[in-house]
This record gives structure tokens, C-alpha cells and sequence, in this order.
């Protein structure tokens, strides 16, 4: 059992369709991400928010929009998707200013299937 | 941007010992992970090295050459719960952390 939860586990939804995925980390870090994991490939880093500034990787649609409440709370807001959006969604957290304990701890992650 | 490579696929006999072999280019350099993930589940930190040598866990072993932009990860005595995918990700200069596709390691008995 990690200390970062996510909501919901699995998540199909047509290409017209608004949701919004959700993370909750109990382990007080001060950073927390959102990756993108499809079969095969790597793991990619979508967001960044680190001491409550935003980092964002360009190359993520604007179909994607991240949110960040507070430390410990992220969403991802997702509408208009496309098929090629399906894959695993991944949210982790980390304490940074700490980097000799720079691992970070994921979620379970959201199954999401785009119809 | 940065590179992460890894084989994709290893098999081992159980109680035998494997090596994953990971090599990485990256923009700096603060540090090399390995994660452990099983089928549907997420990601779980196994080790972390940031300096030169072998960091030994139990049956988990990681080595880093930074030299070399080289790491391993020794698994021994091979159990049937250690099949599962190996990530290994590289900590570059503006701490994105970059990983590579993952190695299957599947134990047979």
C-alpha cells in the first residue's frame, strides 16, 4: 500500500466526453507528477508541480490541463481525447530540496480507454 | 533530451541470479533508479545510486559507473514474485527524472 492514491482505477470515455482524474498523496512531499505510461515505451513525464510552481513539459496537448489545489491534491483535467490518449496515468510524488531521497512514490494509476 | 536504454526482455530459472543491464546520456547527472513494477500495479522504488559502486539490498544489488553512464541491477536467487518489469531512470540536471522502457524479467521454475 503506497501513500499515494488515485481515483478512479479505470476510466472509459468517448472522445467528446469531459472527466478529470485525481491524486492524493499522505506523505507530506512538496512535488507531485503526472506520467503518461503506454505499452512498450517509457515512461513519460507529462507535469510537474514542485513548491507550487508549475513545470510543464511542451509537448503535452492542451487537452490535457493539470491542477494543483495544494501539495497534496493534483488533477488532471481531459477533454476532446483521442483514441491514442489510452494508456496507464500515473501520479507520483517526491520531497525535493532532498535529492540524496529523491525517489518518488506512484499511485496505482488510472486505466483510462478512449473510445 | 535524454536517452535511457535497457533490454527489453530477460528469463531466468528460479533461484538463479539476473543482471539488467541499463546505459544513459543525459543533460547532468544527479543519480540512477531502479523501480520495480508488477503487471497492473505502479511503480515501487528499489534502489538509488548516485556514486561510483555496488549498493547491495538483500537480493537486490545496484551498481552505477557514472564514468561509463553504465548501472545494473542484480536480482538473486531468483524468486517467482520477482517477475515483473525493471525501470530504470536516470536523475538529469533539472531533476526530471527520464526512464527507460522497462525490462521484463520473467522466472520460471
Amino acid at each position: 500500500e503506497t501513500g499515494v492514491t488515485q481515483t478512479p482505477r479505470h476510466l472509459v470515455m468517448g472522445m467528446t466526453n469531459k472527466k478529470s482524474l485525481k491524486c492524493e498523496q499522505h506523505l507530506g512531499h512538496n512535488a507531485m507528477y503526472w506520467y503518461k505510461q503506454s505499452a512498450k515505451k517509457p515512461l513519460e513525464l507529462m507535469f510537474v508541480y514542485s513548491l507550487e510552481e508549475r513545470v510543464e513539459n511542451n509537448s503535452v496537448p492542451s487537452r490535457f490541463s493539470p491542477e494543483c489545489p495544494n501539495s497534496s491534491h493534483l488533477f488532471l483535467h481531459l477533454h476532446t481525447l483521442q483514441p491514442e490518449d489510452s494508456a496507464l496515468y500515473l501520479c507520483a510524488s517526491s520531497q525535493v530540496l532532498a535529492v540524496e531521497r529523491y525517489e518518488q512514490y506512484f499511485g496505482p494509476g488510472t486505466r483510462l480507454t478512449v473510445t | 533530451g535524454q536517452n535511457i536504454d535497457q533490454p527489453t526482455e530477460m528469463t531466468a530459472t528460479e533461484g538463479a541470479i539476473v543482471q539488467i543491464n541499463c546505459t544513459y546520456q543525459t543533460s547532468g547527472f544527479n543519480g540512477l533508479f531502479w523501480y520495480q513494477q508488477h503487471a497492473g500495479e505502479a511503480p515501487t522504488f528499489l534502489s538509488y545510486n548516485v556514486l561510483d559502486g555496488l549498493e547491495e539490498k538483500g537480493r537486490f544489488s545496484s551498481f552505477l559507473s557514472r564514468s561509463k553512464g553504465y548501472s545494473y541491477l542484480l536480482l538473486k536467487e531468483l524468486q517467482m514474485k520477482d517477475s515483473a518489469s525493471y525501470l530504470c531512470a536516470a536523475l538529469p540536471g533539472d531533476y526530471k527524472l527520464s526512464f527507460g522502457a522497462g525490462t521484463t524479467v520473467t522466472v520460471r521454475a
